[in-house]
């Protein structure tokens, strides 16, 4: 059973430059969500995407987008890199019906921007 | 605003049993989860209360009080795998996940 995959696993970018990350979620789990985490920090919630629409948005700015596709994978777009976007981004899925709704990590994309 | 705090780090001895505390200040409750973090690695998930009590799994235990804000995880028989970050983490009322900053756990031998 395959878990949470996230692609790519590093990635530099420079500033004013855009960039993809991508995710595919634990097989059968319907809903994914994108944090940040800056070192040594706690994840900061981006967004949440569900049947293919962002169902819950955090205090991130709008140069942060994304998608969810019909198998339910999903992608994050940043525009306009800035310095401070340098960060893990981590990818998780959940059932939305789950009991807990215990999320499943990937095991993120070191996004180091120049 | 909404927080969650934690102790930044926290040292146990091999074998011992530790205690990391979490309170939390949320708009709303539904539930609160603790995970395991490695460096480097991306968070795993331990436990989840949503009522109060003790809820018990292997070596791992985490308690809630909801009208304290309070939870705890508790780990036994501590080992040096257990060197890692355990981050609290609550589930608001729009079911959004607040996360604390983590607590680095150093096992010495």
């Amino acid at each position: 059973d395959a878990g949470v995959t996230q692609s790519p696993t590093h990635l530099i970018k420079t500033r004013g430059q855009q960039v993809t990350l991508r995710c595919s979620p634990k097989s059968g789990h319907d809903t994914v969500s994108w944090y940040q985490q800056a070192l040594g920090q706690g994840p900061q919630f981006i967004f949440q995407y569900y049947e293919e629409e962002e169902r819950q948005r955090g205090n991130f700015p709008d140069r942060f987008s994304g998608h969810q596709f019909p198998n339910y994978s999903s992608e994050l777009n940043v525009n306009a890199l800035l310095l401070g976007d340098s960060a893990l981004y981590l990818c998780a899925s959940s059932w939305a019906t789950g009991r807990s709704g215990e999320q499943y990590f990937g095991p993120g994309t070191r996004l180091t921007v120049t | 605003g909404q927080n969650i705090d934690q102790p930044t780090e926290m040292t146990a001895t091999e074998g011992a049993i530790v205690q990391i505390n979490c309170t939390y200040q949320t708009s709303g409750f539904n539930g609160l989860f603790w995970y395991q973090q490695h460096a480097g690695e991306a968070p795993t998930f331990l436990s989840y209360n949503v009522l109060d009590g003790l809820e018990e799994k292997g070596r791992f235990s985490s308690f809630l009080s909801r009208s304290k804000g309070y939870s705890y995880l508790l780990l036994k028989e501590l080992q040096m795998k257990d060197s890692a970050s355990y981050l609290c983490a609550v589930r608001d009322s729009n079911y959004q996940l607040i996360w604390g900053a983590g607590t680095k756990l150093i096992i010495k031998p």
